[in-house]
């Protein structure tokens, strides 16, 4: 069965230093989803991928989180400089372009 | 006040019960309801997906939404002590844009 790739699953940083998280969507699907879940609430979306285009980063810290999905498959995202605040399960979903949504195992961040 | 109100428990019942799991919400847009479950440092699964009002049922599960009380229900019957688990509902105005979750209810079935 197809699934959702993420990594790395668990990431310890500093404080100011920078991380990236990386996705593989499931093959075919051509919408992306990051979505920030913080222990004990649901799933935040950060920012909406249509292949390679940005539709949704309305949520998205842009003065230190980028994201990236180039040729319209991966997408990278990346925090510059992390904060403590920013400890949290980082997931990814993808979808066909109407449809339901697949969640990945997520990346657990957590800063010092 | 949140779109999306999820009570996030702990529910606890004894095997074999129904679970009964509910949200509520405040947009009136929203079309598409979901239900997830999601085991402890795991992604969201998707149990259940429907559009507009109406019952669905899968196995166990039975989903149910109420557009006109905007309040939808997520049953679980002979539960198992593999359903301990937190339940996310979700829903959306359209059919790709993004999910508005609730916070989620922590599921506990005891043998």
């Amino acid at each position: 069965e197809a699934e959702v790739a993420q990594s790395p699953r668990y990431k310890i940083t500093e404080k100011s230093q920078a991380v990236a998280f990386w996705c593989d969507p499931i093959s075919g699907h051509a919408t992306l989803y990051w979505y920030r879940q913080i222990l004990g609430q649901g799933p935040e979306l950060l920012v909406q991928f249509q292949d390679e285009s940005v539709v949704d980063d309305s949520q998205l810290p842009k003065d230190r989180f980028s994201a990236e999905r180039l040729k319209g498959v991966d997408s990278t995202l990346k925090i510059q400089p992390a904060e403590l605040g920013d400890s949290a399960m980082y997931l990814c979903a993808s979808s066909p372009s109407r449809g339901e949504q697949f969640f990945g195992p997520g990346t657990r961040l957590t800063v010092l | 006040q949140k779109e999306v109100e999820q009570d996030p428990g702990p529910l606890s019942v004894p095997e074999g019960a129904i679970v009964s799991l509910n949200c509520t919400y405040s947009n009136s847009a929203f079309q598409y309801f979901m239900w997830y479950r999601q085991y402890s440092r795991k992604g969201p699964e998707l149990l259940m997906y429907t559009y507009s009002s109406g019952n669905k049922e899968d196995g166990r599960f039975t989903a149910q939404v109420d557009k006109s009380s905007k309040y939808i229900s997520l049953f679980i019957r002979d539960s198992q002590p593999s359903d301990s688990a937190t339940y996310l509902c979700a829903m959306r105005s359209d059919s790709w844009g993004k999910l508005q979750f609730g916070a989620g209810t922590q599921v506990v079935v005891t043998p």
